[in-house]
């Protein structure tokens, strides 16, 4: 089956760094990619949906000046998270669906456990 | 606000008995559901897709969807513990270009 490969795991760092979480599609062209943050016994909650080659598209509440997101290419999409405060401790997730597919083509990656000191 | 609603549990049920675990979607226009299995610390995997009306079987999963009752529910035959996980159910509303709206999940515990 398809591979979403998300980097790091895990990651701690200190307040006010930033923080880049990569996601590749290993054995497709993920036209679109989405990422999910997930605070503990919540939902994933949508933040944002990026296309390739074009600006994503965020969810209301979610600042795109701290989360930014690039999709430079169909197989990698990045999320930086800015300046990260104690809040911004969560799991992230991205999940990723190629062209003209539905959702249950969306392959999700593993994960990012982020905890700011 | 596109919301999902599931029962967040803990459901506990014997080994070897039937889960049942309920979902239902505030909009009316949603056209694909799902229910994900997510274990603690770890990504979401799909496990039933259900598009119309009626039941879907899938070995021991079994998926009811009733779109007028804007409810969605998954039934796990022959309960194993290995079944114990977070079940999330998961509604989109179409177009293919929007992202799943996700429940908080049920937390499902088989009792050996």
């Amino acid at each position: 089956g398809a591979v979403v490969s998300q980097h790091p795991s895990r990651v701690i760092c200190k307040s006010g760094t930033s923080v880049k979480i990569e996601c590749r599609s290993l054995d497709f062209q993920a036209t679109t990619m989405f990422w999910y943050r997930q605070f503990p016994k919540q939902s994933l909650m949508l933040m944002a949906t990026s296309n390739e080659g074009s600006k994503a598209t965020y969810e209301q509440g979610v600042e795109k000046d701290k989360f930014l997101i690039n999709h430079a290419s169909l197989t990698l999409s990045t999320l930086t998270v800015t300046s990260a405060h104690p809040e911004d401790s969560s799991f992230y997730i991205c999940s990723a669906r190629g062209e003209d597919s539905g959702n249950e083509k969306l392959f999700f990656g593993s994960g990012t456990q982020l905890s700011v000191l | 606000q596109k919301e999902v609603e599931q029962n967040s549990g803990p459901l506990s049920v014997p080994e070897g008995a039937i889960a049942s675990l309920n979902c239902t979607y505030s909009d009316r226009g949603s056209q694909s559901f799902f229910w994900y299995r997510q274990y603690s610390g770890k990504s979401p995997e799909l496990i039933m897709s259900i598009y119309s009306n009626g039941d879907k079987e899938d070995g021991r999963f079994t998926a009811q969807l009733n779109k007028a009752s804007q409810y969605v529910s998954l039934l796990i035959r022959d309960s194993q513990p290995s079944d114990s996980a977070t079940y999330l159910c998961a509604v989109n509303s179409g177009g293919g270009a929007d992202g799943l709206t996700f429940g908080k999940g049920t937390h499902l515990i088989i009792q050996p």
